[in-house]
């Protein structure tokens, strides 16, 4: 079993609808989650850390299910710009000290 | 502007060929990482270091090799390229706290393709 899995897409949705991404992971023991953004041929980029509470910036949701180890990320009225890869991303520390390790990311199709 | 700079962008190598990537970061991040990604596999981790002079195995090292003897700098070598290597290189740093705020700032990536 992958350490973080996640649906690969793509999710193609209209401009202004709702969408929800999940990822689950393996090791029970992770610390930290984060969403990251990855637009085509770029970069990953810090889209929002994932609180144990729960936690909102604008558009986007983030929430975290310790006991059923996945985090989800929700995305309200869709823009043309929110079109990316999405990536999970689980702070393993027990594997490689405090690193990352990273999903394969779901891609977003916003349609006009 | 501050961040983290690879070079080259773009190599094409021909299987058995040796190449450096560079990696600079000008943030005083204590933490260096590289990464491979490949379609449907998401980033692999190759090596790492913890700070200047120090390096360390990820999941994915065999055919690499990195140096770091400065803090700023992270070296990623390939001593013998072989068709598998053909991917997207990612080099990372974070700093030592504020991984919760900042999380990793990644450069822009090197394409290599191996012939």
């Amino acid at each position: 079993r992958k350490e973080v899995e996640q649906d690969p897409g793509p999710f193609n949705v209209p401009e202004g609808a709702t969408v929800a991404f999940n990822c689950t992971y393996s090791n029970s023991a992770s610390q930290s989650f984060f969403w990251y953004r990855q637009d085509c041929r770029k970069e990953p980029k810090l889209l929002m850390s994932v609180y144990s509470s729960g936690n909102e910036d604008g558009r986007f949701t983030a929430q975290l299910n310790r006991a059923s180890q996945y985090i989800s990320l929700l995305i309200r009225d869709s823009k043309l710009s929110d079109s990316a890869t999405y990536l999970c991303v689980v702070n393993d520390r027990d594997n490689y000290g405090q690193n990352f390790v990273f999903g394969p990311g779901t891609r977003l199709s916003v349609l006009p | 502007n501050a961040g983290v700079t690879q070079t080259p962008k773009f190599r094409v190598l021909k299987t058995g060929q040796s190449m450096t990537l560079l990696c600079a970061q000008d943030m005083n991040h204590e933490y260096m990482y590289w990464y491979r990604q490949d379609p449907g596999m998401g980033l692999r981790l190759i090596h790492y270091s913890v700070g200047e002079g120090t390096t360390a195995k990820g999941e994915v090292p065999d055919g690499y090799n990195v140096s770091r003897l400065k803090k700023q700098n992270f070296l990623l070598g390939l001593e013998s390229a072989a068709p598998s290597q053909t991917s997207v290189y990612f080099c990372a740093s974070r700093s030592s706290d504020g991984l919760r705020r900042y999380g990793y700032t990644f450069g822009s990536g090197t394409r290599l393709t191996v012939v």
